[in-house]
């Protein structure tokens, strides 16, 4: 696609469910990056993928989150058993190879709202 | 660990009115430095960025000038224009972390016609 696709783009859930976010990143960009922002607050590096390699999760804020990737293709953030403090918007960015780091490609993110 | 600080918005100007956003920063290291933009209904795409102490960043009339004596990274635009209302974003790359981007909080730009 011509940019970094999220799904949902909102999301209402009732604390104590699961939650899947789906990121559709740029045709053929190897990194692929998880972000959120909480109210008030910047943005929170979560996970980072890059091709083949071990994902560097050292920013998830605890076991309820994981995220996959599979290859150079879409990658989903699950977060179980969601609490109210998870309420955000969850951006995720895409990276070409051998570009610049910090020449990220956003998506427009997805905003969790947990009741 | 490094971190970002930016001013607080939101900040509302009229057309062709003089922009500074404040930016400093904390970090380990000799970081880069970064402004993204987020435009409304758009994801944050890089605005400009400057990579060593004294540079100049600059990009669509927005200036940045990288300030190590103060720790400082403060965007301007001499002259903004309703287009220019989005959301500003400073953000720092250091060190043995050289994929993964400090941001600061953001900082919501209005102008009116």
């Amino acid at each position: 696609g011509a940019g970094v696709s999220q799904s949902p783009s909102n999301k209402v859930t009732e604390k104590g469910k699961d939650v899947e976010l789906r990121c559709d990143p740029i045709s053929g960009h190897t990194a692929l990056y998880w972000y959120r922002q909480r109210l008030g607050q910047g943005l929170e590096f979560l996970i980072y993928f890059q091709g083949n390699s071990a994902p560097d999760k050292s920013g998830l804020p605890s076991d309820r989150f994981s995220a996959e990737r599979t290859g150079e293709s879409v990658s989903t953030l699950t977060i179980q058993r969601t609490q109210q403090e998870d309420s955000a918007v969850y951006l995720c960015a895409s990276k070409a190879s051998g570009s610049s780091n910090e020449k990220l490609f956003f998506g427009s993110g997805t905003q969790l709202s947990v009741l | 660990g490094n971190s970002v600080t930016q001013m607080e918005g939101p900040v509302t100007l009229s057309e062709e009115a003089f922009l500074t956003i404040n930016c400093t920063y904390t970090a380990t290291g000799y970081p880069s430095l970064f402004w993204y933009v987020q435009y409304p209904g758009e994801g944050l795409q890089l605005l400009l960025k400057a990579t060593k102490a004294d540079d100049k960043g600059s990009n669509k009339g927005f200036e940045a000038t990288y300030r190590k004596e103060t720790t400082s990274f403060h965007l301007e635009k001499g002259s903004v224009q309703v287009s220019d209302s989005a959301v500003y974003f400073c953000a720092l790359m250091s060190g043995g972390s050289n994929y993964k981007l400090t941001f600061g909080k953001g900082t919501l730009l209005t102008v009116n016609p």
